[in-house]
């Protein structure tokens, strides 16, 4: 049973435009959301994160956005740049203690 | 240290045989957590630790595999009698406390294991 889902797998977008990145989950005990970058043979690195008391958060060119109601999430990138791509994963958490991920989406940054 | 270090960062491995991954965390980082990612798949909680104790092993995959962790720092996930099921980028993480969430975890680099 996939808790959290990340739909496409891979995403194609053209630098300087928004890149869209959507993630659905199942569990309403998850009340942490993250996102996090991971770049081939390197870790995942934190990107940005949002509450379940909140619905949308920032960090320069990154937006978070969360439907409690619809149990979706979406991180915005804008403006793209080639080196946002990578493959990002999004993270959910009812305890401190674990994480559960989806499958990641491949985001190509095209010049 | 300045990141969370994982070593070996490759092993290749017969199936039947022990294999022990270490992880070093961040300096002062009481958190530590252990994932793999297998491929074409998310990340797969194994474990985490508070100090030196482990309160939740529910993921750990089988009884093959363990882990501990000793003077609140470093940690050693083992795995005996490996099984080409195995295969998999074995990630380390740690976190100033468990209650910090929404700063997120630092990942290592991760070790890729290979059962031949």
């Amino acid at each position: 049973d996939q808790q959290v889902k990340q739909n496409s797998p891979s995403l194609s977008v053209q630098e300087g435009r928004i890149s869209i990145l959507n993630c659905d989950y199942t569990n309403s005990m998850f009340d942490y959301f993250l996102w996090y970058k991971k770049y081939p043979a390197e870790g995942p690195t934190f990107l940005i994160s949002i509450s379940s008391i909140k619905d949308k958060n920032e960090d320069g060119r990154f937006t978070v956005f969360l439907n409690k109601s619809a149990k979706h999430l979406s991180l915005h990138i804008v403006p793209s740049q080639p080196g946002d791509s990578a493959v990002y994963f999004c993270a959910a958490t009812g305890t401190a203690s674990k994480l559960t991920f989806g499958t990641g989406t491949r985001l190509q940054v095209t010049l | 240290g300045a990141g969370v270090s994982q070593s070996p960062s490759n092993k290749v491995t017969e199936k039947g045989k022990d294999v022990e991954l270490r992880c070093d965390p961040i300096s002062g980082h009481t958190a530590l957590y252990w994932y793999r990612q297998s491929l074409g798949q998310g990340l797969e909680f194994l474990i985490y630790f508070q100090g030196n104790s482990a309160p939740d092993k529910s993921g750990l995959p089988s009884d093959r595999f363990s882990a501990e962790r000793t003077g609140g720092s470093v940690s050693t996930l083992t795995i005996q009698r490996t099984q080409q099921e195995d295969s998999a980028v074995y990630l380390c993480a740690s976190s100033l406390t468990l209650d910090r969430v929404g700063e997120g975890y630092t990942f290592g680099s991760g070790t890729r294991l290979t059962v031949v």
